[in-house]
């Protein structure tokens, strides 16, 4: 059970270049969610997902994209990377509230310096 | 807008001590989350709190959830060097959504 897996997890970018972090659960999870960490500060929402074909904003969506064909994949894109992009994202997961609800599983990250 | 406001940011702490981590949040919400992180590392979860006066334990920490005052608290029993880390708390609004609101985090330095 490999539960939320992210790839790449480094990547250095130039000013405008474009790519995308890679999310996967194998949980058979309907919710999924994109989050990036600045130091000193929490968590913030960038998208979420409550399942396959919809997907919806969260607080600071700016600059990226999100699609979600599938239960398992819910890739985040950089459209044209900028330096303020520059922060370790985690993507998370969590199955619907009810017997056994265990609450979110994060995945490992993706470390992206945007130079 | 949901708010979730931690407090202390920083506590540096002996072996042996106790203390708690506050964690308070602006709007309604029955679904409480405690999260580790280690330095590098990603979250590590501890607690999920579901109902007003939910209390769970593991080891050195004790987590509850007060709905109606809003506040959760991370209570920390004879702090053990093992204990230092990053401390998040996150509300999840519920409903369809899924929409979790973390705070700032409580750095915990667990000294001898």
């Amino acid at each position: 059970n490999a539960g939320v897996t992210q790839t790449p997890k480094f990547q250095v970018l130039k000013t405008g270049q474009s790519m995308t972090l890679q999310c996967a659960q194998d949980m058979n999870h309907e919710y999924m969610s994109w989050y990036r960490q600045d130091p000193g500060m929490g968590l913030r929402l960038i998208h979420y997902s409550v399942g396959a074909g919809i997907t919806d904003q969260g607080e600071v969506p700016n600059g990226y994209n999100v699609s979600r064909s599938t239960t398992e994949d819910f890739p985040l894109r950089l459209l044209s990377a900028a330096p303020s992009q520059t922060s370790v994202y985690f993507c998370a997961s969590r199955s619907s509230t009810g017997t056994g609800f265990r609450g979110y599983t994060f995945g490992s990250g993706t470390r992206l310096t945007v130079v | 807008e949901l708010k979730v406001e931690q407090n202390p940011l920083f506590l540096s702490m002996q072996e042996g001590k106790n203390y708690t981590i506050y964690c308070n949040y602006s709007t309604t919400s029955d679904r409480l989350y405690w999260y580790r992180q280690d330095p590098g590392k990603s979250l590590e979860s501890l607690f999920v709190l579901l109902s007003n006066g939910a209390v769970k334990q593991e080891g050195r920490l004790m987590a509850s959830l007060d709905t109606k005052a809003r506040l959760s608290t991370l209570h920390i029993t004879a702090a053990v060097h093992d204990l230092s880390a990053t401390y998040f708390c996150a509300v999840d609004i519920g409903g369809t959504a899924s929409k979790l609101t973390f705070g700032t985090g409580t750095r915990l330095q667990v000294t001898l």
